[in-house]
């Protein structure tokens, strides 16, 4: 399967604990989007990166989250003390850079206690 | 916030066409209008997109009206599988996307 890949699928963590979420692009992708969807919503935009350099953040982005992506090919969504209210899926997506097509993982269902 | 509305839900009978309508008002010269889908548990799936032509591939036909304020998702014969929530998206060009809350098709048999 050469699709987006996301690990783990289902992550349980009490709140305060710090959590990281792997995002595996489709190969030949140069951007990597990172979204946040909580139930009943549509997804939401936190992040994205043109190979190693992140280019813009949204302001849901705050300074408990930090994502990576070092050597432009696979890329980390971190949040430390987490909260009850990052309970969500959070979503990766990739695309070439002059594609239109954002291809989209299955997503990290994140649980917060 | 989304550029876009869409209403919240619709319904047809499988086999039958889905016509799923999407406002867009505000959208500017040199943004596209996408369509992506998000079956239950799963993340979005791109289905189309266009600029001011209208389209068709394998899964949907898009129609954009003359003046853009407006377009329609075509499913020619709707499945029980294309049971789904349908996020109509306008965009620059290889561009983060806005989501609204989108609208619920429901298939039903």
């Amino acid at each position: 399967d050469t699709g987006v890949s996301q690990d783990p699928r289902h992550k349980i963590t009490k709140r305060g604990q710090n959590v990281t979420f792997r995002c595996d692009p489709i190969s030949e992708h140069n951007r990597l989007y990172w979204y946040r969807q909580t139930l009943g919503q549509g997804p939401e935009f936190l992040t994205y990166f043109q190979n190693e350099a992140q280019l813009e953040k949204s302001r849901l982005l705050s300074d408990r989250f930090s994502a990576e992506r070092p050597k432009g090919s696979f890329s980390t969504l971190e949040i430390q003390r987490t909260e009850q209210g990052d309970s969500a899926m959070y979503l990766c997506a990739s695309s070439l850079t002059d594609g239109h097509e954002q291809f989209f993982g299955p997503g990290t269902r994140l649980t917060v206690l | 916030d989304a550029k876009t509305t869409q209403p919240t839900s619709m319904d047809c009978a499988e086999g039958r066409a889905a016509n799923l309508p999407c406002n867009h008002s505000t959208i500017s010269g040199n943004e596209y209008v996408y369509w992506y889908r998000q079956i239950h548990s799963q993340g979005p799936q791109y289905i189309i997109h266009g600029l001011k032509n209208n389209e068709t591939n394998e899964m949907a036909s898009l129609i954009i009206t003359e003046d853009r304020k407006s377009s329609t998702l075509i499913l020619p014969h709707a499945t029980l599988r294309d049971t789904a929530v349908y996020y109509c998206i306008v965009s620059g060009a290889n561009s983060k996307l806005t989501f609204g809350k989108g609208i619920t098709l429901s298939v039903r048999p």
